[in-house]
Protein backbone atom coordinates (compact mmCIF):
# COMPACT_ATOMS: atom_id res chain seq x y z
CA UNK A 1 0.00 0.00 0.00
CA UNK A 2 1.54 2.57 -1.03
CA UNK A 3 1.07 5.71 1.12
CA UNK A 4 1.40 9.59 0.18
CA UNK A 5 3.00 12.58 1.54
CA UNK A 6 2.44 16.06 0.85
CA UNK A 7 2.66 19.93 2.51
CA UNK A 8 -0.19 20.92 4.34
CA UNK A 9 -0.10 24.00 2.57
CA UNK A 10 1.49 26.12 0.16
CA UNK A 11 0.99 29.86 -1.10
CA UNK A 12 1.50 32.03 -3.92
CA UNK A 13 0.63 34.61 -6.22
CA UNK A 14 -1.13 35.39 -9.69
CA UNK A 15 0.86 34.89 -12.60
CA UNK A 16 3.43 32.29 -10.66
CA UNK A 17 4.20 29.03 -11.14
CA UNK A 18 3.27 26.88 -8.51
CA UNK A 19 4.99 23.14 -7.74
CA UNK A 20 3.39 20.67 -5.45
CA UNK A 21 5.38 17.34 -4.70
CA UNK A 22 4.21 14.35 -3.00
CA UNK A 23 5.90 11.74 -1.81
CA UNK A 24 5.25 7.94 -2.46
CA UNK A 25 8.54 6.25 -1.27
CA UNK A 26 6.98 2.45 -1.76
CA UNK A 27 5.08 3.07 -5.08
CA UNK A 28 4.66 -0.31 -6.57
CA UNK A 29 5.60 -1.34 -9.83
CA UNK A 30 2.06 -1.28 -11.15
CA UNK A 31 0.66 2.03 -9.33
CA UNK A 32 -0.26 5.18 -11.30
CA UNK A 33 0.12 8.67 -9.89
CA UNK A 34 -3.86 10.78 -9.80
CA UNK A 35 -4.34 14.32 -8.55
CA UNK A 36 -7.47 16.08 -7.89
CA UNK A 37 -8.42 19.53 -6.87
CA UNK A 38 -11.14 20.23 -4.07
CA UNK A 39 -12.85 23.42 -3.85
CA UNK A 40 -14.97 23.99 -0.20
CA UNK A 41 -17.65 22.61 -0.35
CA UNK A 42 -17.52 20.76 -3.51
CA UNK A 43 -16.43 17.27 -5.14
CA UNK A 44 -13.17 16.70 -6.03
CA UNK A 45 -12.21 17.43 -9.31
CA UNK A 46 -9.86 15.16 -11.54
CA UNK A 47 -6.67 17.18 -12.87
CA UNK A 48 -4.44 14.42 -14.03
CA UNK A 49 -2.83 11.14 -13.73
CA UNK A 50 0.60 9.55 -14.88
CA UNK A 51 2.66 6.53 -15.00
CA UNK A 52 6.14 8.04 -15.43
CA UNK A 53 8.34 10.55 -16.91
CA UNK A 54 6.07 13.64 -18.01
CA UNK A 55 2.09 14.20 -18.43
CA UNK A 56 0.66 17.01 -19.65
CA UNK A 57 -3.13 18.38 -20.44
CA UNK A 58 -4.48 21.98 -20.35
CA UNK A 59 -5.09 22.32 -17.00
CA UNK A 60 -1.20 21.11 -15.47
CA UNK A 61 1.60 18.55 -15.87
CA UNK A 62 3.10 15.87 -13.85
CA UNK A 63 6.43 15.30 -13.23
CA UNK A 64 7.47 11.66 -11.82
CA UNK A 65 11.09 11.20 -12.00
CA UNK A 66 12.76 7.68 -13.12
CA UNK A 67 12.62 5.87 -9.54
CA UNK A 68 8.96 7.09 -9.10
CA UNK A 69 9.24 7.50 -5.74
CA UNK A 70 7.75 11.28 -5.87
CA UNK A 71 5.81 13.49 -8.17
CA UNK A 72 5.24 16.88 -8.65
CA UNK A 73 1.88 18.50 -9.96
CA UNK A 74 2.90 21.94 -11.65
CA UNK A 75 0.10 24.43 -11.95
CA UNK A 76 1.51 27.07 -14.69
CA UNK A 77 0.28 31.19 -13.90
CA UNK A 78 -1.90 30.62 -11.35
CA UNK A 79 -5.17 32.95 -10.46
CA UNK A 80 -7.06 33.23 -7.50
CA UNK A 81 -9.33 30.60 -8.73
CA UNK A 82 -6.87 28.28 -7.96
CA UNK A 83 -6.76 28.75 -4.80
CA UNK A 84 -7.87 24.87 -3.68
CA UNK A 85 -7.13 21.95 -1.91
CA UNK A 86 -5.01 19.41 -3.82
CA UNK A 87 -4.64 15.93 -3.57
CA UNK A 88 -2.37 12.61 -4.84
CA UNK A 89 -3.21 9.40 -5.10
CA UNK A 90 -1.61 6.56 -5.71
CA UNK A 91 -3.33 3.51 -6.62
CA UNK A 92 -2.84 0.16 -9.27
CA UNK A 93 -6.18 -0.16 -10.23
CA UNK A 94 -6.82 -3.75 -8.99
CA UNK A 95 -6.42 -3.40 -5.24
CA UNK A 96 -9.20 -2.87 -3.18
CA UNK A 97 -10.69 1.04 -2.87
CA UNK A 98 -9.92 0.39 0.86
CA UNK A 99 -5.80 1.33 -0.21
CA UNK A 100 -7.46 4.60 -2.14
CA UNK A 101 -6.77 7.22 0.37
CA UNK A 102 -7.14 10.93 -0.66
CA UNK A 103 -5.18 12.25 2.31
CA UNK A 104 -5.32 15.78 3.87
CA UNK A 105 -3.61 17.42 0.95
CA UNK A 106 -2.39 20.17 -0.09
CA UNK A 107 -4.54 23.55 0.87
CA UNK A 108 -2.84 25.69 -2.01
CA UNK A 109 -3.47 29.84 -1.45
CA UNK A 110 -3.19 32.47 -4.06
CA UNK A 111 -3.16 36.10 -3.22
CA UNK A 112 -3.28 39.06 -5.69
CA UNK B 1 -20.69 19.93 -13.23
CA UNK B 2 -23.45 18.64 -14.38
CA UNK B 3 -22.69 14.30 -14.85
CA UNK B 4 -23.25 13.69 -11.09
CA UNK B 5 -26.19 14.92 -9.27
CA UNK B 6 -26.75 14.73 -5.29
CA UNK B 7 -30.15 15.67 -3.42
CA UNK B 8 -30.99 17.35 -0.89
CA UNK B 9 -28.00 19.85 -1.44
CA UNK B 10 -28.96 20.83 2.54
CA UNK B 11 -30.41 18.53 5.35
CA UNK B 12 -30.92 19.11 8.33
CA UNK B 13 -32.17 16.21 11.19
CA UNK B 14 -32.59 14.96 14.27
CA UNK B 15 -31.33 11.21 16.15
CA UNK B 16 -34.70 9.85 15.60
CA UNK B 17 -35.26 10.65 11.75
CA UNK B 18 -35.02 8.84 8.95
CA UNK B 19 -33.49 10.23 5.44
CA UNK B 20 -32.34 9.85 2.33
CA UNK B 21 -29.55 10.82 0.17
CA UNK B 22 -30.12 10.93 -3.45
CA UNK B 23 -27.11 10.39 -6.26
CA UNK B 24 -27.21 9.93 -10.32
CA UNK B 25 -25.14 10.16 -12.46
CA UNK B 26 -25.83 10.26 -16.30
CA UNK B 27 -22.38 9.39 -17.52
CA UNK B 28 -22.81 5.53 -17.98
CA UNK B 29 -20.41 4.90 -15.78
CA UNK B 30 -20.41 0.85 -13.54
CA UNK B 31 -19.00 2.31 -10.22
CA UNK B 32 -20.34 4.63 -7.35
CA UNK B 33 -18.88 5.58 -4.19
CA UNK B 34 -20.20 6.89 -1.40
CA UNK B 35 -17.98 9.84 0.30
CA UNK B 36 -18.19 11.17 3.87
CA UNK B 37 -15.94 14.46 4.30
CA UNK B 38 -15.81 15.64 7.82
CA UNK B 39 -14.68 19.41 8.99
CA UNK B 40 -11.11 19.69 8.77
CA UNK B 41 -10.84 15.72 7.68
CA UNK B 42 -9.55 13.96 4.54
CA UNK B 43 -12.58 12.12 2.40
CA UNK B 44 -12.96 8.81 4.00
CA UNK B 45 -14.33 6.30 1.53
CA UNK B 46 -17.60 4.40 2.70
CA UNK B 47 -19.03 2.32 0.27
CA UNK B 48 -18.29 1.12 -3.62
CA UNK B 49 -20.77 -0.39 -6.09
CA UNK B 50 -19.63 -2.23 -9.12
CA UNK B 51 -22.18 -2.97 -11.71
CA UNK B 52 -24.62 -2.46 -8.56
CA UNK B 53 -22.75 -4.80 -6.80
CA UNK B 54 -21.46 -3.74 -3.06
CA UNK B 55 -17.68 -4.24 -3.47
CA UNK B 56 -16.54 -2.05 -0.32
CA UNK B 57 -17.79 -1.80 2.98
CA UNK B 58 -15.09 0.29 4.90
CA UNK B 59 -16.63 -0.79 8.24
CA UNK B 60 -19.19 2.07 8.15
CA UNK B 61 -21.93 1.62 10.76
CA UNK B 62 -25.39 0.13 10.04
CA UNK B 63 -26.96 3.42 11.08
CA UNK B 64 -25.91 4.34 7.05
CA UNK B 65 -27.56 1.79 4.20
CA UNK B 66 -26.41 1.91 0.90
CA UNK B 67 -29.01 0.89 -1.89
CA UNK B 68 -28.00 0.66 -5.65
CA UNK B 69 -30.74 -0.17 -7.64
CA UNK B 70 -29.28 0.14 -10.92
CA UNK B 71 -25.48 1.74 -12.30
CA UNK B 72 -27.07 5.26 -12.27
CA UNK B 73 -28.56 5.51 -8.82
CA UNK B 74 -27.27 5.41 -5.53
CA UNK B 75 -29.14 6.01 -2.11
CA UNK B 76 -27.43 6.00 1.33
CA UNK B 77 -30.29 5.52 3.90
CA UNK B 78 -29.98 7.27 7.10
CA UNK B 79 -31.39 6.45 10.28
CA UNK B 80 -30.77 7.88 13.93
CA UNK B 81 -27.74 9.68 13.38
CA UNK B 82 -25.25 10.94 15.79
CA UNK B 83 -24.04 14.84 15.79
CA UNK B 84 -20.92 13.61 14.91
CA UNK B 85 -22.31 12.26 11.74
CA UNK B 86 -22.46 16.13 10.47
CA UNK B 87 -20.56 16.04 7.38
CA UNK B 88 -20.68 16.91 3.47
CA UNK B 89 -21.57 13.11 1.91
CA UNK B 90 -20.16 13.20 -1.69
CA UNK B 91 -21.25 10.82 -4.39
CA UNK B 92 -19.00 9.93 -7.17
CA UNK B 93 -19.17 7.64 -10.29
CA UNK B 94 -16.52 6.18 -12.84
CA UNK B 95 -16.21 4.02 -15.68
CA UNK B 96 -15.25 1.29 -14.12
CA UNK B 97 -14.33 -0.16 -10.84
CA UNK B 98 -10.64 0.10 -10.74
CA UNK B 99 -9.03 2.68 -8.41
CA UNK B 100 -7.24 4.31 -11.52
CA UNK B 101 -10.21 5.16 -12.98
CA UNK B 102 -10.94 8.60 -13.26
CA UNK B 103 -13.87 9.49 -10.38
CA UNK B 104 -16.35 12.12 -10.71
CA UNK B 105 -17.98 13.66 -8.12
CA UNK B 106 -21.48 15.36 -7.62
CA UNK B 107 -21.47 18.27 -5.46
CA UNK B 108 -22.34 16.90 -2.19
CA UNK B 109 -25.07 16.87 0.45
CA UNK B 110 -24.49 19.14 3.67
CA UNK B 111 -25.66 17.43 6.43
CA UNK B 112 -26.33 18.32 10.06
CA UNK B 113 -27.48 15.84 12.49
CA UNK B 114 -29.00 17.90 15.81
Amino acid sequence: LAKTTQPISMDSYEGQEVNITCSHNNIATNDYITWYQQFPSQGPRFIIQGYKTKVTNEVASLFIPADRKSSTLSLPRVSLSDTAVYYCLVGDGNSGYSTLTFGKGTMLLVSP
Amino acid sequence: ETGVTQTPRHLVMGMTNKKSLKCEQHLGHNAMYWYKQSAKKPLELMFVYNFKEQTENNSVPSRFSPECPNSSHLFLHLHTLQPEDSALYLCASSQGGRTTDTQYFGPGTRLTVL
